[in-house]
């Protein structure tokens, strides 16, 4: 079984703070990729990653950036918490090709305060 | 601009009754379609795919979906739902040649006993 684990469920932050999620795959997928979920909004592309040390900008990338130095493993950062990144994030991973199935993590839920 | 649109938000229904949910995306070009599941406090599972071939797809569950190319949809459907099928639904779009997932906005979906 595929396995994408995210570092950690729930988070609090202060506003201000940098904060990094952790995405660890097992299944030595080439793409990974992070989500943010927010109800009536449905899940939203921030960044994804195609290679090690590549990336690419998705929907909303602003506020975030991202690292890639290993293949397994993908960290989502916010250089400075903000109240309206309060959400779900949710790291994904897939192996190259088009069309291929992406494999979901449980979820880190970030609040801002 | 490629978009999806799950126009059903909120669904509830009774043990054994039909369930149909509605997927549409604006692409003309050749796409991937999915449909992936979110139970409460889980991570999303893929139900089912369509890549090619029978334009009826049948997935996890006793879930299928038929694509139709002339209406750019991609319909979810159960003929009897189960309380267990409370969850949310996600239709999602790989548009030909990109790795990149376009996640509807979801169907919560409500089965009462």
């Amino acid at each position: 079984d595929v396995k994408v684990t995210q570092s950690s469920r729930y988070l609090v932050k202060r506003t201000g703070e940098k904060v990094f999620l952790e995405c660890v795959q097992d299944m030595d997928h080439e793409n990974m990729f992070w989500y943010r979920q927010d109800p009536g909004l449905g899940l939203r592309l921030i960044y994804f990653s195609y290679d090690v040390k590549m990336k690419e900008k998705g929907d909303i990338p602003e506020g975030y950036s991202v690292s890639r130095e290993k293949k397994e493993r993908f960290s989502l950062i916010l250089e400075s918490a903000s109240t309206n990144q309060t959400s779900m994030y949710l790291c994904a991973s897939s192996p190259g090709g088009n069309g291929n199935t992406i494999y979901f993590g449980e979820g880190s839920w970030l609040t801002v305060v | 601009a490629q978009s999806v649109s799950q126009h059903n938000h909120h669904v509830i229904l009774s043990e054994a009754a039909s369930l149909e949910l509605g997927c549409n995306y604006s692409y003309g070009g050749t796409v991937n379609l999915f449909w992936y599941v979110q139970y409460p406090g889980q991570h999303l599972q893929l139900l089912l795919k369509y890549f090619s071939g029978d334009p009826l797809v049948k997935g996890i569950k006793g879930f299928e979906a038929e694509f139709i190319k002339s209406k750019f949809s991609f319909n979810l459907r159960k003929p009897s739902v189960q309380w267990s099928d409370t969850a949310e639904y996600f239709c999602a779009v790989n548009f030909y040649n990109t790795d990149k997932l376009i996640f509807g906005t979801g169907t919560r979906l409500q089965v009462f006993p």
